[in-house]
């Protein structure tokens, strides 16, 4: 059974700091990794999606890199604003069609 | 081009009626998913379709029930609710292949009294 696990569970930070978040999977047989910002009562917002064989994926202000091997993945957010403020998830794809989500790490960017 | 639409956004239902929920994929894709969200269980997987068949059920009892028309359209039903099945329930569609983009609706928030 695939386990996503997410650390730090919330994270509070002042304006302007980089913003650094970790995902750690028990298998890795995976095919991609997704990372997913969820405001509170909405949906999911895909952020970056990592295939299996890359390393890493970069969208602005964010980077997210991936290393299969040992389980990991990390979201880097640069230069973090209030507007960043939210809870987002990682989720890992297999085989079996489903996403694996990790329980989240909760954002506060104080101005 | 349209997002993932779920309908209705919200919904109280009592304890043993049942409810339908309803998705519509974004338009050519095919895989949709379904999640419940609690705050203790976080996102769990219900159940994927593809091309009207069901390909992955996940832990849930059999009071969870879904299908896929062919316009890719998906309802999930839920029979004698309840308590618990207050939650947030996701509709995601996807690509056929598994390694593409999941992209989410807005969700339908479920409570039952």
């Amino acid at each position: 059974k695939q386990e996503v696990t997410q650390i730090p569970a919330a994270l509070s930070v002042p304006e302007g700091e980089n913003l650094v978040l970790n995902c750690s999977f028990t298998d890795s047989a995976i095919y991609n990794l997704q990372w997913f910002r969820q405001d509170p009562g909405k949906g999911l917002t895909s952020l970056l999606l990592i295939q299996s064989s890359q390393r890493e994926q970069t969208s602005g202000r964010l980077n997210a890199s991936l290393d299969k091997s040992s389980g990991r993945s990390t979201l880097y957010i640069a230069a973090s604003q209030p507007g960043d403020s939210a809870t987002y998830l990682c989720a890992v794809r297999r085989g079996d069609y489903k996403l694996s989500f990790g329980a989240g790490t909760t954002v506060t960017v104080r101005a | 081009k349209a997002g993932v639409t779920q309908t209705p956004r919200y919904l109280i239902k009592t304890r043993g009626q049942q409810v339908t929920l309803s998705c519509s994929p974004i338009s050519g894709h095919r895989s949709v998913s379904w999640y419940q969200q609690t705050p203790g269980q976080g996102l769990q997987f219900l159940f994927e379709y593809f091309s009207e068949t069901q390909r992955n059920k996940g832990n849930f009892p059999g009071r969870f029930s879904g299908r896929q028309f062919s316009n890719s359209r998906s309802e999930m039903n839920v029979s004698t609710l309840e308590l618990g099945d207050s939650a947030l329930y996701l509709c995601a569609s996807s690509l056929e292949q598994r390694n593409t983009e999941a992209f989410f609706g807005q969700g339908t928030r479920l409570t039952v009294v």
